[in-house]
């Protein structure tokens, strides 16, 4: 089956130290999301990727940053993680950028941070 | 401008009905909805577009009243299945494309 893979699914980390997560994709979709939801919260996007075009959300701290090395792989960044940055990280696929494009969620990695 | 749900929860009696508001501020363009239960990923149920349109999936439909700047999402005979937390999310502006921002979400629980 197509779909959005995130691994690890659980991902523990000390205070300040560098984490990476990671995405795949098996839907050759254009774009990858990545979204942050907080306990009880709505997910709060990011940036995402158009190809290999990189667009930052204007409230986005410096502290995240992200890569797409090819279509099928995107990674997610955590330069100096804070106890803030604790949560449930998102990777969504679309096939393009338009409204009416449907987004398909992988499972989550759940952050946590000592 | 995050888009304001309403309720923020509910719970039913398998076979009863409920109805899920989403509205905004702002002008909205597209409106799309999508159920997450607890530790899972959002799973797309529908998108609205604007002209008042109204879907069907299941029995789970939805509307889009553009003038009301107002979504809302219509689960009838709700079933054990259908519990989780819906959220809606809009484009920022018409040329925000699919880059969404979430409403807080409604909590759905469905009990036998």
């Amino acid at each position: 089956d197509a779909m959005v893979i995130q691994n690890p699914r659980y991902q523990v980390t000390q205070f300040g130290k560098p984490v990476t997560l990671s995405c795949s994709q098996t839907l050759n979709h254009n774009v990858m999301y990545w979204y942050q939801q907080k306990s009880s919260q709505a997910p709060k996007l990011l940036f995402h990727y158009y190809d290999k075009d990189f667009n930052n959300e204007a409230d986005t701290p410096d502290n995240f940053q992200s890569r797409r090395p090819n279509t099928s792989f995107c990674f997610l960044d955590i330069r100096s993680p804070g106890l803030g940055d604790a949560a449930m990280y998102l990777c969504a696929t679309s096939r393009d950028l338009g409204m009416y494009q449907p987004q398909h969620f992988g499972d989550g990695t759940r952050l946590s941070i000592l | 401008q995050q888009p304001v749900q309403s309720p923020q929860a509910v719970i039913l009696r398998e076979g009863e009905d409920a109805v899920i508001n989403c509205s905004s501020s702002k002008a909205l363009y597209s409106v799309h909805w999508y159920r997450q239960k607890h530790g899972e990923a959002p799973v797309f149920l529908m998108i609205l577009l604007k002209g008042g349109e109204q879907k069907g999936h299941d029995k789970i439909s939805a509307s889009f009243n553009e003038k009301k700047q107002q979504s809302s999402l219509y689960l009838t005979a709700s079933q054990l299945s259908y519990s989780g937390t819906y959220f809606c999310g809009t484009p920022q502006g018409e040329t925000s494309g699919s880059r969404l921002t979430f409403g807080e979400g409604t909590q759905l629980t469905v009990n036998p």
